[in-house]
């Protein structure tokens, strides 16, 4: 079964410094996606990234950016000069190349950010 | 354009009672996903429509829940009769389809078993 860890609850950063929110899955695939997504406070859930497994390439998008290593099966999630807006529940998420719709997600790590 | 709608945004209820919330996804996408989101978890999906028909209901607790997706626009999910673990956010999402585009999450109901 295809399982995401997201093995910190918590993590805690000051403005505008730079921080990484780590996560790990278990999947027998070759083809699959993985996100980040943003989850702030009484509010939507937002894309914040994606990742497709056969791109060696690591995805970028202003100031977020992965490190994916496929081999250990790490996908880890680099913020880079932090802002107060930036504090939320981050869950990182995968979803099997052509087989539906369906995330799976990990626990979740909420991030706060000192001003 | 509109993001997705969902109502009621909180619910409270004691258990064995019947809920229902509803979900208008974004105009023009075909699939709309159910999530359980329980306290302090990432959110599970429940149930997946491909227009109006069913893709995946494999975790939907379906002696309790059921969900429908008439003329393949909104969506109803309902518990009945509801259990305390039953306490969670529901999330709905919609995406164009079921290939790679990205999945839209409304703001969720809140439900609260006593």
């Amino acid at each position: 079964a295809q399982t995401v860890t997201q093995s910190q609850p918590e993590m805690s950063v000051q403005e505008a410094e730079t921080v990484t929110l780590s996560c790990t899955y278990d999947t027998s695939e070759s083809d699959y996606y993985l996100f980040w997504y943003k989850q702030p406070p009484s509010r939507q859930m937002i894309l914040v990234i994606r990742q497709e497994a056969y791109k060696q390439q690591n995805a970028t998008e202003n100031r977020f950016s992965v490190n994916f290593q496929k081999a250990a099966k790490s996908f880890s999630l680099k913020i880079s000069d932090s802002q107060l807006g930036d504090a939320a529940m981050y869950f990182c998420a995968y979803r099997v190349y052509n087989q539906g719709g369906k995330l799976i997600f990990g626990q979740g790590t909420e991030l706060s950010v000192k001003p | 354009e509109a993001g997705v709608a969902q109502s009621p945004r909180y619910k409270i209820i004691e258990k064995r009672q019947s809920v229902a919330f509803w979900c208008n996804p974004i105009s023009g996408h075909a699939t709309l996903y159910w999530y359980q989101q329980i306290l302090g978890q990432g959110p599970k999906l429940l149930i997946q429509f491909q227009n109006n028909g069913v893709v995946d209901d494999s975790q939907l607790p379906k002696d309790r829940f059921s969900a429908e997706r008439l003329k393949g626009v909104d969506s109803t999910l309902k518990i009945q009769p509801a259990k305390l673990e039953d306490s969670a956010v529901y999330l709905c999402a919609s995406s164009l389809s079921t290939s790679l585009n990205e999945q839209f999450f409304g703001p969720g109901t809140r439900l609260t078993v006593l």
